[in-house]
């Protein structure tokens, strides 16, 4: 079954730091770039940063650039985000994604097709 | 950056009824590039079309999408009680994802 099962998230006190994980199974990980999404409490859906397949190419949402990494250990079929210098607005359900693709004609198609469940940080003092 | 607009926010429909979901961007989008998901109180979000108009697997032939350029539809054709939730559309390009605030779908 092909699963993604995020785990590291809790309450911390702004300015401080967190690492998120996601662990995949059952599909071959080092195949497909990841992404973190995240969803504020009765908001809508936010994408935060995404890593190609060999951790060469990193990209994130310009509100995090600086403050959050993005990392993966291919050996260990796990998906990482250390976040730094929390504020009250990073307060969210973090999900960890896999960005499928298919190959259309000269190009590709792109969406997240396998999503975990998430797990949640909540910055507050 | 693109924008992505969703309309209407909330759309009230029965059990049966069409509902017809919009997503605009600021600029020209690749249609390749056009998903849509659908996510249910308390769940992660479930994707539902990518290449604007391709279904997902799994995914009932209730659900339609179409458009291309800057305008975009999605489409259930008859709503049955399990299609209410809320739906996204999300662009992609250059590495980057974004997401519209989402239309949400409820019983009237």
């Amino acid at each position: 079954e092909v699963q993604l099962v995020e785990s590291g998230g809790g309450l911390v006190q702004p300015g401080g730091s967190l690492r998120l994980s996601c662990a995949a199974s059952g599909f071959t990980f080092t195949s497909y770039s990841m992404n973190w999404v995240r969803q504020a409490p009765g908001k809508g859906l936010e994408w935060v940063a995404n890593i190609k397949q060999d951790g060469s190419e990193k990209y994130y949402v310009d509100s995090v650039k600086g403050r959050f990494t993005i990392s993966r250990d291919n050996a260990k079929n796990s998906l990482y985000l250390q976040m730094n210098s929390l504020r009250d607005e990073d307060t969210a359900v973090y999900y960890c994604t896999r960005e499928g693709y298919q190959l259309l004609g000269n190009g590709y198609y792109y969406y997240m097709d396998v999503w975990g469940k998430g797990t949640t940080v909540t910055v507050s003092s | 950056e693109i924008v992505l607009t969703q309309s209407p926010g909330t759309l009230s429909l029965s059990p049966g009824e069409r509902a017809t979901l919009s997503c605009r961007a600021s600029q020209s989008v690749r249609s390749s590039y056009l998903v849509w998901y659908q996510q249910k109180a308390g769940q992660a979000p479930r994707l539902l079309i990518y290449g604007a108009s391709s279904r997902a697997t799994g995914i009932p032939d209730r659900f339609s999408g179409s458009g291309s350029g800057t305008d975009f539809t999605l489409t259930i054709s008859r709503l049955e009680p399990e299609d209410f939730a809320v739906y996204y559309c999300q662009q992609y390009g250059s590495s980057v994802f974004t997401f519209g605030p989402g239309t949400k779908v409820d019983i009237k």
